[in-house]
């Protein structure tokens, strides 16, 4: 059981490159979410996803793209990275049908704009 | 839009010293959670509130829901060493969001 897993754990582009995280979930989950963490500013949400076929804006999701591929995957794409994009990204899941509320992370994605 | 604010930002003490950490909303929160997140690692559920007054203990933690459950707060007995980390709060944000505070950063001197 892997729970919430996300490729590339490391990455590392130059401006103008585009590139895709991919997120997969094995805890069939209907809400799914990307997250961006810098320094002093905690966990902002990018984009989300309350079910699959369904995705909305979140706090910062100029640059980005999503896409809710069926219900266990969530990609996140930038088209033209910006060092501005510099980040660790979080995928998370939660179960929405259910009474808690817990949201469950994936290990991260770090990536460098050059 | 709902906030959450968390203070303070950084907290360094020495093995053995309490240590606090206090969440504020702008709105009522139906809940409150709390997450551990440790140096290199992803953000990890604690803990939920629900009720007001609501106070929940896991052995040195303690977690306190506010009468107005519009505050929290999280508490340390006698750190350890791997109390270290970042601990955030987070509450509801509407239409399946959870909007977190920006965290407080626990550092423990052996």
């Amino acid at each position: 059981n892997a729970g919430v897993t996300q490729t590339p754990k490391f990455q590392v582009l130059k401006t103008g490159q585009s590139m895709t995280l991919q997120c997969a979930q094995d805890m069939n989950h209907n809400s799914m979410y990307w997250y961006r963490q810098d320094p002093g500013m905690g966990l902002r949400l990018i984009y989300y996803s309350a079910s699959e076929g369904t995705t909305d804006k979140g706090e910062v999701p100029n640059g980005y793209n999503v896409s809710r591929l069926n219900k266990r995957e969530f990609s996140l794409r930038l088209e033209s990275a910006a060092p501005s994009q510099t980040s660790v990204y979080f995928c998370a899941t939660r179960d929405s049908l259910s009474s808690g509320n817990t949201i469950y992370f994936g290990e991260g994605s770090w990536l460098t704009v050059v | 839009g709902q906030q959450v604010m968390q203070i303070p930002q950084y907290q360094h003490v020495q093995e053995g010293e309490d240590f606090t950490t206090y969440c504020n909303s702008s709105t009522t929160l139906s809940n409150i959670q709390w997450y551990k997140q440790r140096p290199g690692g992803h953000p990890v559920f604690l803990i939920q509130l629900v009720k007001s007054g609501e106070v929940k203990k896991q052995k040195r933690l303690t977690f306190q829901f506010g009468e107005a459950k519009k505050n929290s707060s999280l508490h340390i007995t006698a750190t350890q060493t791997t109390d270290v980390g970042t601990y955030f709060c987070a509450g509801p944000g509407g239409s399946e969001k959870l909007v977190f505070g920006k965290g407080t950063k626990l550092t423990v001197n052996p």
